[in-house]
């Protein structure tokens, strides 16, 4: 089946830094959706892509669609301790009956000791 | 305010027990799914229903079964629960199966399993 690799797996961050996460595919995504996940509740949606090459920003999160269709990046300008959780790729196919995300293993963000 | 609901939020039940897990939302949303989150794994497909009265098996849906009440409530049955179902478990929605604009999520039910 189609998975995600994304990476890196963990990572610490001092306020202020800019923070990069990526996601990669074997297979070609319609959309990507990036989400994040507080301790103790469930993901919530931060950006969705719909085109090859768009890059949108929420905030101080801005996000692009690969030109390949196979990947997708998060960057975060600028972090401050509320961005540590953890955060999720997934990639969906929409169209038909059968609506399916495909989550990528999580990249989980720390306060640096 | 509006989203998806689970309950109950935690759970501890000994090897061969049952239990249902619920989940309700209140978007009109057409497509509901059942996730389990494990360490390491992220968000694994355990079942979904594209819309009411149907259902689907997802990634994982050994030892589990699913119904879809109404259009608001979607279910998830442990028969017979086993050490390796302890994990977190997420109720979603979408207007539709394959819905652009992805899910929302409940905040997750914990369930230890000894």
């Amino acid at each position: 089946g189609q998975q995600l690799n994304q990476s890196p797996q963990s990572m610490f961050i001092q306020e202020g830094e800019d923070v990069s996460m990526n996601c990669t595919s074997s297979s070609i995504f319609n959309t990507w959706l990036w989400y994040k996940q507080d301790p103790g509740e469930g993901p919530v949606l931060l950006i969705a892509l719909y085109k090859a090459g768009e890059l949108t920003s929420n905030g101080r999160l801005t996000a692009q669609f690969g030109i390949t269709r196979k990947d997708s990046f998060l960057n975060i300008s600028a972090s401050i301790p509320s961005d540590v959780g953890i955060y999720f790729c997934a990639g969906m196919n929409y169209g038909g009956s059968q609506g399916n995300l495909i989550f990528g293993k999580g990249t989980k963000l720390s306060v640096k000791p | 305010n509006a989203g998806v609901t689970q309950t109950p939020k935690f759970q501890v039940l000994k090897t061969g027990q049952s239990m249902t897990l619920q989940c309700a939302q209140d978007m009109n949303h057409n497509s509901m799914y059942w996730y389990r989150q494990d360490p390491g794994m992220g968000l694994r497909l355990i079942y979904y229903s594209a819309s009411e009265g149907t259902t689907d098996k997802g990634e994982v849906p050994n030892g589990y079964n699913v119904s879809r009440l109404n259009k608001r409530e979607f279910s998830l049955r442990l028969e017979s629960a086993a050490p390796s179902q302890t994990s977190v478990y997420f109720c979603a929605s979408s207007p539709r199966g394959g819905d652009l604009y992805g899910y929302t999520f409940g905040s997750g039910t914990r369930l230890t399993v000894v």
